[in-house]
């Protein structure tokens, strides 16, 4: 059965870092895109970053560009998202998520670390 | 990067069918075809059931269908039952690998 366990949040400063780790099982992770979707207390979800099988191809949205940067070690089944600069909007419970194959849908997701930026 | 629309809720009765709607733009849900719908309960991971606008993955009951037309995707759920009651995301590819969802509708079961 595919799993994906994400880990890594806690709580942060305004401007600090913080980096979030992926680990997958049951599945060929260098096969598949993977991705960073997060949700906000009290809001809905909200695309964060994607990353193609090789790390060919990388995407984020706006809100996060040039402050979040994600990557992948696929020798270690590992999707990683590096947050620098953060800001009190960036809390939210950060899920791992997996592209469904052949198609740009996401099958498989983690149950989410939960980031906490305050003073 | 803008969301996507969907209305903030919808209602029906058990055993009725609910329509959720899903407006984009050319840039969007309009030039590509593919929309995805997540059924997501609180405190869980969010559910794939529908991909591809129209697609269902293997194991989600054909009570979930999806459509589109124009910039406006749909999710019908027939037959409601109790058990669909929670909140539905719509997503869509927009190009130079991106995504964008939608704010979200809960669904109520009356």
């Amino acid at each position: 059965e595919a799993q994906l366990v994400e880990s890594g949040g806690g709580l942060v400063q305004p401007g600090g870092s913080l980096r979030l780790s992926c680990v997958a099982s049951g599945f060929t992770f260098d096969d598949y895109a993977m991705f960073w979707v997060r949700q906000s207390p009290g809001k809905g979800l909200e695309w964060v970053s994607g990353i193609s099988w090789n790390s060919g191809s990388v995407g984020s949205a706006d809100s996060v560009k040039g402050r979040f940067t994600i990557s992948r070690d696929n020798a270690k089944n590992t999707l990683f998202l590096q947050m620098k600069s953060l800001r009190p909007e960036d809390t939210a419970l950060y899920y791992c998520a997996k592209r469904n194959s052949g198609s740009y849908g996401f099958d498989v997701w983690g149950q989410g670390t939960m980031v906490s930026v305050s003073s | 990067q803008s969301a996507l629309t969907q209305p903030r809720s919808v209602s029906g009765s058990p055993g009725q069918s609910v329509t959720i709607s899903c407006t984009g733009t050319g840039s969007n849900v309009g030039v590509y075809n593919h929309v995805s719908w997540y059924q997501h309960h609180s405190g869980k991971a969010p559910k794939l059931i529908i991909y591809d606008d129209t697609k269902r993955p293997s194991g989600v009951p054909d009570r979930f269908s999806g459509s589109k037309s124009g910039n406006t995707a749909s999710l019908t759920i027939s037959g409601l039952q109790a058990e669909d009651e929670t909140d539905y995301y719509c997503c869509s590819y927009a190009g130079s690998y991106s995504w964008v969802f939608g704010g979200g509708t809960t669904v109520t079961v009356l």
